[in-house]
């Protein structure tokens, strides 16, 4: 079955790094999304990217982040200056469809630890 | 902002019983959705439900979705070890674009 790889598993940087975050989504997906996770808290919605462009984003997604679809394959989460409350389970998710009847597909995350 | 609040937070179960998670808001969703979320996986999705009043089965788990679409449950019959997990409800606005919202989940333990 098909499914949203996320590379690396684990990822520990300094504060004030940048890291960026790997995934790729299914391969005839249209619609692309990051969200996190921090330990004991809710799932919570970063962006949404379709057609080369930022659909949506929260209010957690500030200038320190940014996405990007390099190459047609490879969906990106870059944090430019890590800071410690980046800390969290990142999670990339795919869809073929959007709206009432779209069925997302989660990765298995990137754990980013920041110290 | 639309908040779903599930519960219980955690429910712990003997095999072969029942039990019912519930996921509750205040605002009306175009689509509702439930994930199970292993340890160091990501939520898989189980179910969608789009109409009020929708029951949807899927094995064992039963799920509704509120006249009103603002509640849906989940009801396991006959739980078993397999099922233990963190249940997690998400949620559609129309109105709020098409980003899904998660509850905070129940942790469900199912000891043998």
């Amino acid at each position: 079955e098909p499914e949203v790889t996320q590379t690396p598993s684990h990822q520990v940087t300094q504060m004030g790094q940048e890291v960026i975050l790997r995934c790729v989504p299914i391969s005839n997906h249209l619609y692309f999304y990051w969200y996190r996770q921090i330990l004991g808290q809710k799932v919570e919605f970063l962006v949404s990217f379709y057609n080369n462009e930022i659909s949506e984003k929260s209010e957690i997604f500030d200038d320190q982040f940014s996405v990007e679809r390099p190459d047609g394959s490879n969906f990106t989460l870059k944090i430019r200056s890590t800071k410690l409350e980046d800390s969290a389970m990142y999670f990339c998710a795919s869809s073929a469809i959007t709206g009432s009847n779209e069925k997302l597909f989660f990765g298995s995350g990137t754990q980013l630890s920041v110290l | 902002t639309q908040l779903l609040e599930q519960s219980p937070q955690f429910l712990s179960i003997q095999e072969g019983e029942n039990l019912t998670v519930y996921c509750n808001s205040s605002s009306v969703f175009s689509s509702l959705q439930w994930y199970r979320q292993e340890p160091g996986e990501g939520p898989v999705l189980l179910v969608t439900v789009v109409t009020g009043g929708e029951v949807k089965k899927l094995k064992r788990l039963t799920f509704q979705f509120g006249d009103a679409r603002k509640d849906s449950s989940l009801h396991i019959t006959a739980a078993q070890p397999g099922d233990t997990g963190l249940y997690l409800c998400a949620g559609v606005v129309k109105a709020a674009g098409n980003k899904l919202t998660f509850g905070g989940g129940t942790r469900v333990l199912v000891k043998p």
